[in-house]
């Protein structure tokens, strides 16, 4: 079954400077990709989505993400955060091709410094 | 905007009752699932279902039960809550492939 790995549990960043946030997946199968956020007290938001076609996927609040499938990474980057960017994000996939289940990483906490 | 309601947002419980937590939506998705989250932690799968009258257990065993009579309805129920139950339980839903939509969550405290 295909793991979703986040590299980093926390990121602190100042304002205006660009972030990357690090998810890799354990399988080469065809695979479907999301990043979600969650504010505080509050539940998932989906960010992007990657399900086949360009590997750059643009998302919401200026977010995007490249699917390398060489790499096995779905890294989220964001080339100028804000405060209200500050949240928790969370890379998901399916566990195994033909699954409808969701595999969550364990989440990344940004933290945007002003 | 995702139509997936749950209820209550906020609950505070004694030791030994039985609570129900709410799930709908309204977009006729015939995926749904309930996850447990601790604070900052990560989201655990403890029951599913891929449409009505279908239920299944999740990664994360749980002593709550879930029901599917209708489409857009999803509850979960504890018949004894224990302080060992609190926690934040969110309830998503999704078609095929696609993402899924979350629910606000119900934060669950047991006292």
């Amino acid at each position: 079954a295909q793991s979703v790995t986040q590299l980093d549990s926390q990121v602190p960043v100042f304002e205006e400077a660009p972030v990357e946030l690090r998810c890799n997946y354990s399988s080469s199968v065809s695979v479907y990709l999301f990043w979600y956020v969650q504010y505080p007290n509050q539940g998932l938001q989906l960010l992007l989505k990657y399900l086949s076609g360009s590997t750059l996927v643009k998302g919401i609040n200026g977010f995007e993400a490249e699917f390398n499938k060489s790499q096995t990474s779905f890294h989220l980057r964001k080339p100028s955060v804000h405060i209200s960017d500050t949240a928790e994000y969370f890379c998901a996939a399916p566990p195994e091709a033909g699954s409808y289940q969701l595999t969550f990483g364990k989440g990344t906490k940004l933290s945007v410094i002003p | 905007e995702a139509d997936i309601y749950q209820t209550p947002r906020y609950l505070v419980i004694g030791t030994g009752k039985k609570i129900t937590l709410e799930c709908s939506q309204t977009m006729g998705h015939d995926k749904m699932y309930w996850y447990q989250q601790d604070p900052g932690m990560e989201l655990h799968l403890i029951h599913y279902s891929y449409g009505v009258n279908s239920t299944e257990k999740g990664d994360l065993s749980s002593e709550s039960t879930v029901s599917r009579i209708r489409t857009e309805h999803f509850p979960l129920t504890l018949e004894s809550a224990r302080p060992s139950h609190t926690s934040q339980y969110l309830c998503a839903s999704r078609q095929g492939n696609t993402e899924a939509f979350f629910g606000q969550g119900t934060r669950l405290t047991v006292v």
